[in-house]
């Protein structure tokens, strides 16, 4: 069964510097989105693309963070420079088309940040 | 955006019927009802979604009330491996993918 795939699965940072992280979405998956989930909380959606154009980046921190979709394919989300509070899970999904045509995501496993 | 609300924990017996509510009463005529459920340790998972009617697939059922003000996902013989949080959501054009922070199920051996 295809998946989403992201690495690194884990990354330690300290602050103030820069990390990325990656997303391979499902073949044929024209929509992708990064959600981060701090811990106890429910995922918070960051950025979403339909296939290399931006749809929604409304809470996406963009002093800092940024997201690239180049081909419409795999995904990259930068934060430069971390801090504290950037410590959590980030989450990749993608799906066939916009959540609101009903269509189901897939999620991959995150890449868990943690910033010292 | 419209938005839900679930209790923040629920337990169940092993093998036995989960019911679990979702409040949704500014729900709109054309919001989806979707729900998806994460595991520890792991991203999140589509369970079921529907609009009006009640729904079933290999996972669970889905119970939409009459007047769609509320719903429930029912999971016909809970399993250990069913313990998860859970999460209720609603979406139609241009809202966005709101989780909140779902309802804890434990299951009890």
């Amino acid at each position: 069964e295809a998946e989403v795939a992201q690495s690194p699965r884990y990354k330690i940072t300290e602050k103030s510097q820069a990390v990325a992280f990656w997303c391979d979405p499902i073949s044929g998956h024209a929509t992708l989105y990064w959600y981060r989930q701090i811990l106890g909380q429910g995922p918070e959606l960051l950025v979403q693309f339909q296939d290399e154009s931006v749809v929604d980046d409304s809470q996406l921190p963009k002093d800092r963070f940024s997201a690239e979709r180049l081909k419409g394919v795999d995904s990259t989300l930068k934060i430069q420079p971390a801090e504290l509070g950037d410590s959590a899970m980030y989450l990749c999904a993608s799906s066939l088309g916009l959540a609101w045509s009903s269509y189901e995501q897939y999620f991959g496993p995150g890449t868990r940040l943690t910033v010292t | 955006d419209a938005k839900t609300t679930q209790p923040n924990s629920m337990e169940s017996n092993e093998e036995e019927p989960v019911h679990l509510p979702c409040n949704h009463s500014t729900i709109s005529g054309t919001d989806y009802i979707h729900w998806y459920r994460q595991l520890p340790s792991q991203g999140p998972e589509y369970v079921i979604h529907g609009l009006t009617s009640n729904v079933n697939n290999r996972m669970a059922s889905l119970a939409i009330a009459e007047d769609r003000k509320s719903s429930t996902l029912i999971l016909h013989r809970a399993t250990l491996r069913d313990a998860a949080v859970y999460y209720c959501i609603l979406l139609n054009t241009g809202n966005q993918f709101y989780f909140g922070t779902g309802t804890s199920l434990t299951v009890i051996p």
